[in-house]
Parts: structure tokens; sequence; C-alpha cells
């Protein structure tokens, strides 16, 4: 299996909160990351969680972890249809720094 | 702070000819720079590791006389793809960080079309 997964996809309706799921397998990692991109658009940070924390809330934007099942969660509230785009997952292992990303998910917003 | 400057943002070439791309930190030095590529609908890819006055390192199954990396200063790196053929057309993308800890800034990406 990949060390990063994400599902592909996911459609929500405008307003609602969307969730996007992760799951890493290396135990060892230090940081993770989520970043979104936008068509024909390089990645852009949104956030990112040391190991050592459990859950991190900027704004609109609430991402937890749980170390143990080696899972990761992006929340969004209020999804807007600007908040269209693709979510990377990500990770960083030890002192390397340099992150292993998942396939991406499709977050789709409707009116 | 911490932006990344990356040109061209998409070119065309024709098969048979070389492309450089370019990736400046504008307002950090960055001793380490990285160059992804991004196959359609799949995650980024990593190529190589552009270290500052050394030569790059790349990752396994990357060929290094293909995808000339040259990294002459602290703030540029640059991405060479020599005698380009229709199955390079993909999105690169150059990415580094300003220090140790958290997260990295990526280019807007090049979108390279070889005809």
């Amino acid at each position: 299996g990949e060390d990063v997964e994400q599902s592909l996809f996911l459609s929500v309706r405008e307003g609602d909160s969307s969730v996007i799921n992760c799951t890493y397998t290396d135990s060892s990692s230090t940081y993770l990351y989520w970043y979104k991109q936008e068509p024909g658009a390089g990645l852009q940070l949104l956030t990112y969680i040391f190991s050592n924390m459990d859950m991190k809330q900027d704004q609109r934007l609430t991402v937890l972890l749980n170390k143990k099942d080696k899972h990761l969660s992006l929340r969004i509230a209020d999804t807007q249809t600007g908040d269209s785009a693709i979510y990377f997952c990500a990770e960083s292992i030890g002192g390397s720094y340099i992150p292993t990303f998942g396939r991406g998910t499709s977050l789709i917003v409707h009116p | 702070g911490a932006v990344v400057s990356q040109h061209p943002s998409w070119v065309i070439c024709k098969s048979g000819t070389s492309v450089k791309i370019e990736c400046r930190s504008l307002d950090f030095q960055a001793t380490t720079m990285f160059w992804y590529r991004q196959f359609p609908k799949q995650s980024l890819m990593l190529m190589a590791t552009s270290n500052e006055g050394s030569k790059a390192t790349y990752e396994q199954g990357v060929e290094k006389d293909k995808f000339l990396i040259n990294h002459a200063s602290l703030t540029l790196s640059t991405l060479t793809v020599t005698s380009a053929h229709p199955e390079d057309s993909s999105f690169y993308i150059c990415s580094a960080t300003p220090g140790q800890g958290g997260g990295y800034t990526f280019g807007s990406g090049t979108r390279l079309t070889v005809v």
C-alpha cells in the first residue's frame, strides 16, 4: 500500500462542513500537513500539525490527529464554492522534513 | 514571507529540444530546493533535491542526464529537461523551506507540453 492514503473524491453542499481524511503508515512522522491545490496552480500550505499535538484550529479549519491509528483529518466549516480544490495530506519523517504526499482528495462544493 | 517564484508557468516545446525551468526563493535563502513532478490524477513525486553549490540528489528512477539541475546561488535552482519527449509532458513544481520545522513553500508550477 501507499505511505499516505486519502479518498479521491468528496462532494458537499455549500454551507455544510467538509471532512477530508488521511491515513499514513510511518509512526515516526514528525509533521503532518494539509495542502490545497487549485486547478493549474501550485500547492498552498493550509496548515500543519506536529505529531505531539491532537488538534489544531485555524479559523474555519480544524485538524485532528489520531497518532495511535495514524489518522489525520481536515475539517472545513461552512464550506464555500471557493474551497473546491484538491487537498493533499502529507507527512515528513524524522529530521528530513521532505514531505511525502498522498494522492489528494478532490473536494467538490455544490450549491 | 517565504515566497517561491517559478518560471515559466507553462511552456510548449518541440520534441528533441530542451527546456529550462527556474525556481527562485524571493525573500529567503534556500540551500536546498526540491523538484517534484505531478502525473495526471496522481500525487506529487519527488524527483530530486537541489543543493546549493553541490550536485543534486536524484530519486530512484529519475535520469540525472535527462533532468539537469543547477543550484548556483542561494535563491535560484533550475531544472532543465533535455531532449524533451512527449512523455515528459507534465506539471513540474519546486519547493523550498526558509528553515527547519514547519511547512514548505511551493512554486506555482510549470506545465510542460512537448509536441
